[in-house]
C-alpha cells in the first residue's frame, strides 16, 4: 500500500479557503486517493475520493496532478465546524484492500 | 439508513474480565473493518472482513483479541483477558465491495480496562 504524507497541522481563519496537500510518491495504477475527515470523539467520515484530474462535491474539491503523486484537498470558506484532523488514504477503490489511516492533519480553524 | 451501529458506546471493565463489542454494518455493505484509535497509535486496522469470511486479522494484537462474522450484519470484536493497555477507541466500519465511496464509520466504542 502506498505511503502518504500530509503535514501534522494546519492553521487558518473562517471564511479562508484551505488547501491540505498530500503527497503520495508509490501510488500504484489501480490506486484511488481518499480522504477523511474525523471529530473529536466521533468515527471518521469520508469526504472525497478521486483517480486522477479534479473532483468536487458539495463538501470540498479534489485535485489531482497527472502523475498523481501528490493530491491537494481544498476546503472552501471554512468555519468553526471545520476544525478537525483530516486524513489522506491511498489504496484500491472501494474495499478491495484495506486502508491505512496516517497521523493526518490536524486543521485548526479560528474566528 | 441507521448507519453502522456499534454497541456499546462506552465499556468500563476490570483487567482480565472478557469484553465484547459488537456492530451492525450498513444493510447490502459486504465489507466490515474493525480499528483501534489511541492517541499514541492513531488508527489501527486490525482485522476487516469480506463476505463475511475474515481477509485480513494481521493488526489484531495478539491471541486475546479475536472477531467473528456469523453473518452479513453482525460482527464481534472480543478481548478476554483484557488488559489496561487495550483501553482505546475501536471503531467498526464498513463499505461496498463494488462501488467506491469510502468506508462508512460507526460512532466507535469507549474502552476503559483499570
Amino acid at each position: 500500500l502506498a505511503k502518504t504524507t500530509q503535514p501534522i497541522s494546519m492553521d487558518s481563519y473562517e471564511g479562508q479557503e484551505v488547501n491540505i496537500t498530500c503527497s503520495h510518491n508509490n501510488i500504484a495504477t489501480n490506486d484511488y486517493i481518499t480522504w477523511y475527515q474525523q471529530f473529536p470523539s466521533q468515527g471518521p467520515r469520508f469526504i472525497i475520493q478521486g483517480y486522477k484530474t479534479k473532483v468536487t462535491n458539495e463538501v470540498a474539491s479534489l485535485f489531482i496532478p497527472a502523475d498523481r503523486k501528490s493530491s491537494t484537498l481544498s476546503l472552501p470558506r471554512v468555519s468553526l465546524s471545520d476544525t478537525a484532523v483530516y486524513y489522506c488514504l491511498v489504496g484500491p477503490g472501494g474495499s478491495q484492500g484495506n486502508l491505512i489511516f496516517g497521523k493526518g492533519t490536524k486543521l485548526s480553524v479560528k474566528p | 439508513d441507521a448507519g453502522v451501529i456499534q454497541s456499546p458506546r462506552h465499556e468500563v471493565t476490570e483487567m482480565g474480565q472478557e469484553v465484547t463489542l459488537r456492530c451492525k454494518p450498513i444493510s447490502g455493505h459486504n465489507s466490515l473493518f474493525w480499528y483501534r484509535q489511541t492517541m499514541m497509535r492513531g488508527l489501527e486496522l486490525l482485522i476487516y472482513f469480506n463476505n463475511n469470511v475474515p481477509i485480513d486479522d494481521s493488526g489484531m494484537p495478539e491471541d486475546r483479541f479475536s472477531a467473528k462474522m456469523p453473518n452479513a450484519s453482525f460482527s464481534t470484536l472480543k478481548i478476554q483477558p483484557s488488559e489496561p493497555r487495550d483501553s482505546a477507541v475501536y471503531f467498526c466500519a464498513s463499505s461496498l465491495n463494488e462501488g467506491l465511496g469510502g468506508y462508512t464509520f460507526g460512532s466507535g466504542t469507549r474502552l476503559t480496562v483499570v
